[in-house]
C-alpha cells in the first residue's frame, strides 16, 4: 500500500490567492482527517469525515478554510483567500471503523503539504 | 474539557542516555492514549499505545504505562541512539468522538 498521499510536498503562494491541498487516503479507509501543524498551536485538527461526510468541522479556523470528500478515494482542503498566517504543515490522516473499534484507531498519516503564504 | 500536557523541548541527550518524556492528560471518561513520532519531514507514526489503566505499550525499546491515577503516560527508553532524534507526540482518544488530541509534541536530539 502506498500510503496516505498528500500533494503538492511544498507550496508558496502570494497573499489572496486561492490555495487547495489534495488527499488520498488507504483503500478501504472510511475516517479522513486534516491536521494543520505550527509552531505556535501544535497540531490542530480542523474537519474529519466519515464515509465521506463531514462529522467534526469546529477545528476549521474561519470561512476561508472548506473542505470536501467527493469520494472514498480523495479530500480536499480549500484556502480563500490565503493569509500569511495561514503558513503551516498540513497533515492529512486516515483509518477505519475496525480499528475504531479495536481501540486502536491506527491513523496513518501522510507526509504533510507545507504552505507558504507570502 | 479534553486535552494534553507534555514537556518542552528541546530534549538532548548523549547516546546510550536515559530518556523520559513527560505526558500528562486530562479527560472525560476512559481515553486511549498513544505516542506518535514523527521524523524530520515526515508524517507522524504510532509509535506505542495504551488502551487501559495499569497498560503498558512498548516497541522499538520505547515504553509507557497507562496510569490513571496520576493521569499520565510517561515515555521512556533505556538507552537512546542518534536514530531516535526526532518530535515525540503524546495523545489521547475517546471512543465517543474517535478524535485524537495531541500534545504539543517535545523534539528530542541525541549526540554522537
Amino acid at each position: 500500500d502506498a500510503g496516505v498521499i498528500q500533494s503538492p510536498r511544498h507550496e508558496v503562494t502570494e497573499m489572496g490567492q486561492e490555495v487547495t491541498l489534495r488527499c488520498k487516503p488507504i483503500s478501504g479507509h472510511d475516517y479522513l482527517f486534516w491536521y494543520r501543524q505550527t509552531m505556535m498551536r501544535g497540531l490542530e485538527l480542523l474537519i474529519y469525515f466519515n464515509n465521506n461526510v463531514p462529522i467534526d468541522d469546529s477545528g476549521m479556523p474561519e470561512d476561508r478554510f472548506s473542505a470536501k470528500m467527493p469520494n472514498a478515494s480523495f479530500s480536499t482542503l480549500k484556502i480563500q483567500p490565503s493569509e500569511p498566517r495561514d503558513s503551516a504543515v498540513y497533515f492529512c490522516a486516515s483509518s477505519n471503523t475496525l480499528l475504531r473499534r479495536n481501540s486502536n484507531y491506527g491513523y496513518t498519516f501522510g507526509s504533510g503539504t507545507r504552505l507558504t503564504v507570502v | 474539557g479534553n486535552s494534553v500536557t507534555q514537556m518542552e523541548g528541546p530534549v538532548t541527550l548523549s547516546e546510550e542516555a536515559f530518556l523520559t518524556i513527560n505526558c500528562t492528560y486530562t479527560a472525560t471518561g476512559y481515553p486511549s492514549l498513544f505516542w506518535y513520532v514523527q521524523y524530520p519531514g515526515e508524517g507522524l507514526q504510532l509509535l506505542l499505545k495504551a488502551t487501559k489503566a495499569d497498560d503498558k505499550g512498548s516497541n522499538k525499546g520505547f515504553e509507557a504505562t497507562y496510569r490513571k491515577e496520576t493521569t499520565s503516560f510517561h515515555l521512556e527508553k533505556g538507552s537512546v541512539q542518534v536514530s531516535d532524534s526526532a518530535v515525540y507526540f503524546c495523545a489521547l482518544g475517546l471512543d465517543s468522538s474517535y478524535k485524537l488530541i495531541f500534545g504539543s509534541g517535545t523534539r528530542l536530539l541525541v549526540r554522537p
